[in-house]
């Protein structure tokens, strides 16, 4: 069973520039997370999807950061214009979550690591 | 609001020796979950062991165990017969009624051949 791919894995922007990453989470997990990693940090979650429903965003900087899981399925995160300040490692997670069955546990990409100069 | 906290930045542990990180959380509900995940350098992070707050018994998994001492709200691992392949961040979570998780700052585990 393939896990949850994001790409890219590296990107290295000027500032002011546009940047979009992808999210393909594991096949019939119905919720899929953006967190943010700062080095040295624990990840901060962005935004959480229910199916395409994005039902906490309260973290998300809305004048500069976007995201969008139109089928459900996949989900792109998308920043404009990057700052300085937003160079981080983005990563994407899954679960399946049932209700009373729900185990909880997420399951991560690999992570995309943005570069801002 | 919830919170977790893990109070070590750095461990070292010598290879076949025992190491504990240490966690622990505030929360005012009485449901929840808690989670180590392991984050080794460069590679996604995985779980590595979960604990639901109403179970007494402490969780196990292989090598890795955990102290789950819920009135004092603390929620440490311990890794037994430690290794190479254990060298990694590791990541106590939290998980409530509102599905979303809270992670600690992390414990960078080394160990040393």
């Amino acid at each position: 069973e393939a896990g949850v791919v994001q790409s890219p894995r590296y990107k290295i922007i000027e500032k002011k520039q546009p940047v979009a990453f992808w999210c393909n989470p594991i096949s019939g997990h119905n919720t899929l997370y953006w967190y943010l990693q700062n080095l040295g940090q624990g990840p901060e979650l962005l935004i959480r999807y229910e199916n395409e429903e994005a039902v906490d965003d309260s973290q998300l900087p809305k004048d500069r950061f976007s995201a969008e899981r139109l089928k459900g399925v996949d989900s792109t995160l998308k920043i404009q214009p990057a700052e300085l300040g937003d160079s981080a490692v983005y990563l994407c997670a899954s679960s399946l979550d049932l209700g009373l069955a729900n185990t909880g546990e997420l399951f991560f990409g690999e992570g995309s690591r943005l570069t801002v100069l | 609001a919830q919170t977790v906290t893990q109070s070590q930045p750095e461990m070292s542990v010598q290879e076949a020796e025992t190491v504990t990180l240490s966690c622990t959380y505030d929360t005012s509900e009485s449901d929840y979950y808690l989670f180590w995940y392991k984050q080794p350098p460069s590679r996604q992070m995985i779980l590595v062991i979960r604990q639901e707050a109403y179970k007494q018994q402490n969780a196990t998994e292989n090598r890795f165990s955990v102290n789950f001492q819920k009135a004092a709200k603390s929620f440490s691992l311990k890794i037994s017969d430690s290794q190479l392949g254990d060298a990694a961040m590791y990541f106590c979570a939290y998980k409530g009624g509102t599905y979303k998780y809270i992670f600690g700052t992390g414990t960078r585990l080394k160990v040393l051949a």
